[in-house]
C-alpha cells in the first residue's frame, strides 16, 4: 500500500515550457486535491475533485488545468509555466466527509527559470 | 471567507518540555473541524490531531493535545514532554462541515518548532 504517491520529486523548467504532475492513490479515495506550498503561505488549494471525471477551482487556479480521467489518478498540468509557479506542489486525497483525514503525497518540488 | 491565523512563525523549546503553539480562525459558520498537521523536513504532511466543533471535549493523541475555546475561536496545540522528532512546521486548518458535502480545508500559514536537546 504505497499511500499517495507524485511524479516527479523535483523539475527544472523553463519560462513557457509546459508540464504535467501525476498523482496516484491506491486507497480508493473518491476525492483529491492538489496544493502549493510557498515559503511563509502555509498550503494553497489550486483544484480539487470529488470524483472520477469532476473537477473544481481551488483557491490558486489560475495558470494550471488537472484531469481526473480514472478514480486513482489526479493530473496537474502548467500550460505555459512562469517563474510564480516556482513551488513545492502537494497531492492529496480523501474519503468524503468532514472529519477525514487528506492523506499528503511527498510533494513535488518545481523550479521555474 | 473563513482565515487561519498562526501568530507565531517560530517557536523553540527545550527537549522534554511543553510547548503550546497557537491558532486563531474566523468563521460564522457552526458545524467545522479543526486540525493540526505536522510537515518534518522531510515535506510530508502528517495529521498529528483533529476537533470536531461540536464536542466540547478536548482531542488528545499521546503527547499531544487541543485546547479548544470556540467562542473564542481558538484552538492551540499542546506538546507535552518534547522530544527532538518533534521538530517540524505545524499547520493548523479549518473545514466547514455543509452536513453531507464539506467544504475545503484552509491552512494557516504554520510556525516552525525547534527542539533544543
Amino acid at each position: 500500500n504505497a499511500g499517495v504517491t507524485q511524479t516527479p520529486k523535483f523539475r527544472v523548467l523553463k519560462t513557457g515550457q509546459s508540464m504535467t504532475l501525476l498523482c496516484a492513490q491506491d486507497m480508493n479515495h473518491e476525492y483529491m486535491y492538489w496544493y502549493r506550498q510557498d515559503p511563509g503561505m502555509g498550503l494553497r488549494l489550486i483544484h480539487y475533485s470529488v470524483g472520477e471525471g469532476t473537477t473544481a477551482k481551488g483557491e490558486v487556479p489560475d495558470g494550471y488545468n488537472v484531469s481526473r480521467l480514472k478514480k486513482q489518478n489526479f493530473l496537474l498540468g502548467l500550460e505555459s509555466a512562469a517563474p510564480s509557479q516556482t513551488s513545492v506542489y502537494f497531492c492529496a486525497s480523501s474519503v468524503p466527509g468532514g472529519r477525514e483525514t487528506q492523506y499528503f503525497g511527498p510533494g513535488t518540488r518545481l523550479l521555474v527559470l | 471567507a473563513q482565515t487561519v491565523t498562526q501568530s507565531q512563525p517560530e517557536m523553540s523549546v527545550q527537549e522534554a518540555e511543553t510547548v503550546t503553539l497557537s491558532c486563531t480562525y474566523d468563521t460564522s459558520e457552526s458545524d467545522y473541524y479543526l486540525f493540526w498537521y505536522k510537515q518534518p523536513p522531510s515535506r510530508q504532511m502528517i495529521l498529528v490531531i483533529r476537533q470536531e466543533a461540536y464536542k466540547q471535549q478536548n482531542a488528545t493523541e499521546n503527547r499531544f493535545s487541543v485546547n479548544f475555546q470556540k467562542a473564542a475561536k481558538s484552538f492551540s496545540l499542546k506538546i507535552s514532554d518534547s522530544q527532538l522528532g518533534d521538530a517540524a512546521m505545524y499547520f493548523c486548518a479549518y473545514r466547514h462541515d455543509y452536513g453531507g458535502s464539506q467544504g475545503n480545508l484552509i491552512f494557516g500559514k504554520g510556525t516552525k518548532l525547534s527542539v533544543k536537546p
